[in-house]
């Protein structure tokens, strides 16, 4: 069966230090591959998307990248972090080939720039 | 453009209520609408969505194409189903979703 799993799941960083997020996912090939960011009162934001290795999308102007080395692994960082920054980061997958978009969330990691 | 909306940010209601999410959309064309659901210690996760027309632990969604609605019901509320739930929207291509601000709901015994 398909897992996904991210971490970590706490993160307490201070202003102005680099973010790496893992994301990886088991159990099926070349998913399609999302960041989201949960902000209080804002619901669930997309940051990043991905349908393959190297291939990603960016869905709104931020201090954050995403990276894709691999088939099944997803990466979130940042070289400087802001305060702004703060916030729950999921990760989510979807499977490809016409088998509907249901998306399939991680546990996702609670980030604090302090 | 895609837009949901989910008026409420809490709703609480007493065990044995009814219960009614609500979800509005902006969508030019024919809408495939999902409601998500996160219950406490536990993962984002699909709950229903309408292309399916089913009921899930009770739920039900209906769209309204005339009202641009999808809320989420529930003739019974349990206290089990206290939750954040999230009304979603596909937008684009590749299977993106838009999610709306979520909704709190919390059964009281």
């Amino acid at each position: 069966s398909q897992t996904i799993h991210q971490w970590p799941a706490t993160l307490v960083q201070p202003v102005g230090s680099p973010l790496s997020l893992e994301c990886t996912v088991e159990g099926t090939s070349n998913p399609n591959l999302y960041w989201y960011r949960q902000a209080a009162g804002r619901g669930l934001q997309l940051l990043f998307y991905s349908v393959g290795i190297g291939q990603i999308s960016s869905e709104v102007p931020q201090n954050l990248s995403a990276s894709r080395p691999q088939d099944r692994q997803f990466i979130l960082s940042s070289k400087k972090l802001l305060l702004s920054d703060s916030g729950f980061y999921l990760c989510a997958w979807r499977a490809t080939g016409g088998q509907g978009i249901t998306l399939h969330f991680g546990n996702g990691t609670r980030l604090t720039v302090t | 453009a895609q837009r949901v909306t989910q008026p409420e940010k809490l709703l609480s209601v007493f065990k044995g209520a009814p219960v009614e999410l609500k979800c509005n959309y902006s969508y030019s064309g024919s809408p495939e609408l999902f409601w998500y659901v996160q219950y406490s210690r536990q993962r984002l996760q699909l709950l229903l969505r309408h292309i399916s027309r089913e009921s899930i632990k009770g739920f039900t969604a209906d769209l309204n194409k005339g009202e641009t609605s999808f809320h989420l019901k529930k003739p019974f509320a349990q206290e089990e189903d206290s939750a954040m739930y999230y009304c979603a929207l596909p937008y684009n291509q590749g299977g993106k979703l838009i999610f709306g601000q979520g909704t709190e709901l919390s059964v009281k015994p």
